[in-house]
């Protein structure tokens, strides 16, 4: 079965630092990849997706991802964060073979302090 | 410790057909949440339960849809009169306070003929 490993379990950033979450998965085969965020006191909602072309997917609100196929690797990026920011990223994985099923990672906690 | 459950991880059904979706969350977590993902869509929020408040039906798609929580732990999602748009995945997730960190569990894939 496919898994999905977030390591960074909280990240702590002042505002203006990069950011990069760490996102691996484990199936070798073609892939939907998603970022999703949980602010506080929200639902989850969709950050950016990558389905097939340009690896570097750009979403909402400055946010990137880049899809390293032979790294299994699918980071998300902003170059300069905001105390706004701060909320729960879920990354996801859906492989497009077998039960087609979508599997998250475990959640990275980001605090960005103003 | 066991986590989010779901069941069946997979169900085929023919369009007209009623369907039950189960989800068994964490123990002692308060807060339970269905959504569903689409084929190249995004996650839909659905229903949200937290304790023993009226849940937030706000996302159910149409009253074809209907959710319940009996004794505050075991979730039923059903779907009355499937069509072949509620095909999709179907996730469940739980959360100890309410609106706080998610767990989810591994999807049911819902596939309407």
């Amino acid at each position: 079965a496919q898994s999905v490993s977030q390591h960074n379990h909280h990240v702590i950033l002042s505002e203006a630092a990069s950011l990069e979450l760490g996102c691996n998965y484990s199936y070798g085969g073609t892939v939907n990849l998603f970022w999703y965020v949980q602010y506080p006191g929200q639902h989850l909602q969709l950050l950016l997706k990558y389905f097939s072309g340009d690896p570097l997917v750009k979403g909402i609100k400055g946010f990137e991802a880049e899809f390293i196929k032979s790294k299994f690797s699918f980071n998300l990026r902003k170059p300069s964060v905001q105390w706004s920011d701060t909320a729960e990223y879920f990354c996801a994985v859906r492989d497009q073979t077998g039960a087609n099923n979508l599997f998250f990672g475990t959640g990275t906690r980001l605090t960005v302090i103003p | 410790g066991a986590g989010v459950s779901q069941s069946p991880s997979n169900k085929v059904t023919e369009k007209g057909k009623d369907v039950e979706l189960r989800c068994d969350p964490i123990s002692g977590h308060t807060a339970l949440y269905w959504y569903r993902q689409s084929l190249g869509q995004g996650l839909e929020f659905l229903i949200y339960f937290q304790g023993n408040s009226a849940p937030d039906k706000s996302g159910l798609p149409s009253d074809r849809f209907s959710a319940e929580r009996t004794g505050g732990s075991v979730s039923t999602l059903t779907i009355q009169r499937t069509q072949q748009e509620d095909s999709a995945v179907y996730l469940c997730a739980s959360s100890p306070i309410p609106l706080g960190r998610q767990f989810f569990g591994p999807g049911t894939r819902l596939t309407v003929l």
